[in-house]
């Protein structure tokens, strides 16, 4: 069964960068129908879609982010991971990784978002 | 402020039938698919619905996605205590030059 797992620091200063990584088990981080994510969720307040990528490096990010988030893969770890820089108080959240379907046809893009990791709460302060 | 609306709160008794809407507009819901998520309190959310209508291995059929236009609706019957959660509507957004995915502001459902 496939599982993920975020991981990294709890806490980072202001203006710094924020480095998390998603560890894919059970299985390939390679499969050719998804996409892999990040989506955070600051507390008491609804989720936000950070950015996502494919095995292949391909990538899409959410345009208010675009600026501060790079999101990266290691298929030999099978791992992706995310880094947001210049962080202010206002990216405190929970942050969670994701399996996406994600894929466009005539009908439309299709996109969900099927297994998702526990989640890990990133403090930004001093 | 999400381009996607949602109702605050929505409240109902056990075993009534409570509806979530979803609203969007012809950049998002109106041409594309949508998807919707349980979040148990303290927990990461969860796929309920997907491709507007489908439901992943292991949701009940008490759960059930439709839409019309540019609105979707989640659906649940037979309420329980457990189905006590926020919900969230999510689809991609093609208003900006550059698309994205987005989710709803999210709806407390109390079973009173």
């Amino acid at each position: 069964q496939l599982q993920l797992q975020e991981s990294g620091p709890g806490l980072v200063k202001p203006s710094e960068t924020l480095s998390l990584t998603c560890t894919v088990s059970g299985g390939s981080i390679s499969s050719s129908s998804y996409y892999w994510g990040w989506i955070r969720q600051p507390p008491g307040k609804g989720l936000e879609w950070i950015g996502s990528i494919y095995y292949s490096g391909s990538t899409y990010y959410n345009p208010s982010l675009k600026s501060r988030v790079t999101i990266s893969v290691d298929t030999s770890k099978n791992q992706f991971s995310l880094k947001l820089s210049s962080v202010t108080a206002a990216d405190t959240a929970v942050y969670y990784c994701a399996r996406i379907r994600l894929r466009m046809d005539s009908s439309g893009w299709y996109n969900a978002f099927d297994i998702w990791g526990q989640g890990t709460m990133v403090t930004v302060s001093s | 402020q999400s381009v996607l609306t949602q109702p605050p709160s929505v409240s109902a008794a056990p075993g009534q039938k409570v509806t979530i809407s979803c609203s969007g507009s012809s950049s998002n819901i109106g041409n594309n698919y949508v998807s919707w998520y349980q979040q148990l309190p303290g927990t990461a959310p969860k796929l309920l619905i997907y491709d507007n209508n489908k439901r992943p291995s292991g949701i009940p059929d008490r759960f059930s996605g439709s839409k019309s236009g540019t609105s979707a609706t989640l659906g649940i019957t037979g309420l329980q205590t457990g189905d006590e959660a926020d919900y969230y509507c999510g689809t991609w957004d093609s208003s900006l030059s550059a698309g994205r995915l987005v989710f709803g502001g999210g709806t407390k459902l109390t079973v009173l």
